[in-house]
């Protein structure tokens, strides 16, 4: 079945740790989106990418990193500069053209130990 | 200001009754309005997308735009308790929010109990 995956599900980090999330779609959705998630505070873009090898940041792009080297793959590096990480990550989808909207994966949870 | 505004409830309904779901915005370029419903710990699945003004009707919901208000609605008729969930109201300006200024309100979290 066509659709956006996310892993892993629940990740765990150390103080001072980088760690990367997946994000993989087969919907040949040309673009794909981070969205960060917290209690009370809706979703916010985090960073954003339209075509292969090019990516926007988002409203609360600092202490992200992101890579699109596959049309298919927009994996999401939060870095050690990253000062409150715990959050539900969400990644997401679209074709872009007219009558078609974002889709979403299932999200990974993290949480900074 | 905020861009959108959404009563985060909680909302809580017995089992039959009919959900009143409501989001306000202050962008008047927004032209295409969307509804996701959010499980706990899921990610949001997309219930309703229209465009511009008007309503749109899909089973047992119905959206609703009032661009001259800037006032979206999600009415949820004879909800069940498998509707209890969070609501997300998002807008843009252009289509589908590929741009990525896809603008999300904080989410109302509806309870139908049996």
């Amino acid at each position: 079945d066509g659709g956006i995956t996310q892993s892993p599900k629940y990740l765990f980090r150390k103080e001072g740790q980088n760690v990367t999330l997946s994000c993989e779609q087969n919907l040949n959705h040309d673009a794909m989106y981070w969205y960060r998630q917290d209690p009370g505070q809706g979703l916010r873009l985090i960073y954003y990418s339209q075509i292969v090898n090019d990516f926007q940041k988002g409203d609360i792009a600092e202490g992200y990193s992101v890579s699109r080297e596959k049309k298919e793959s927009f994996p999401l590096t939060v870095t050690s500069a990253q000062k409150n990480p715990t959050a539900f990550y969400l990644c997401a989808s679209t074709q872009g053209s007219r009558g078609n909207t974002i889709y979403f994966g299932e999200g990974s949870w993290l949480t900074v130990v | 200001q905020k861009e959108v505004e959404q009563d985060p409830g909680p909302l809580s309904v017995p089992e039959g009754a009919i959900v009143s779901l409501n989001c306000t915005y202050s962008n008047s370029a927004f032209q295409y309005f969307m509804w996701y419903r959010q499980y706990s710990r899921k990610g949001p699945e997309l219930l309703m997308y229209t465009y511009s003004s008007g309503n749109k009707e899909d089973g047992r919901f119905t959206a609703q735009v009032d661009k001259s208000s800037k006032y979206i609605s999600l009415f949820i008729r004879d909800s069940q308790p498998s509707d209890s969930a969070t609501y997300l109201c998002a807008m843009s300006i252009d289509y589908g929010g590929s741009q990525g200024n896809l603008i999300f309100g904080k989410g109302t979290k509806l309870s139908v109990k049996p």
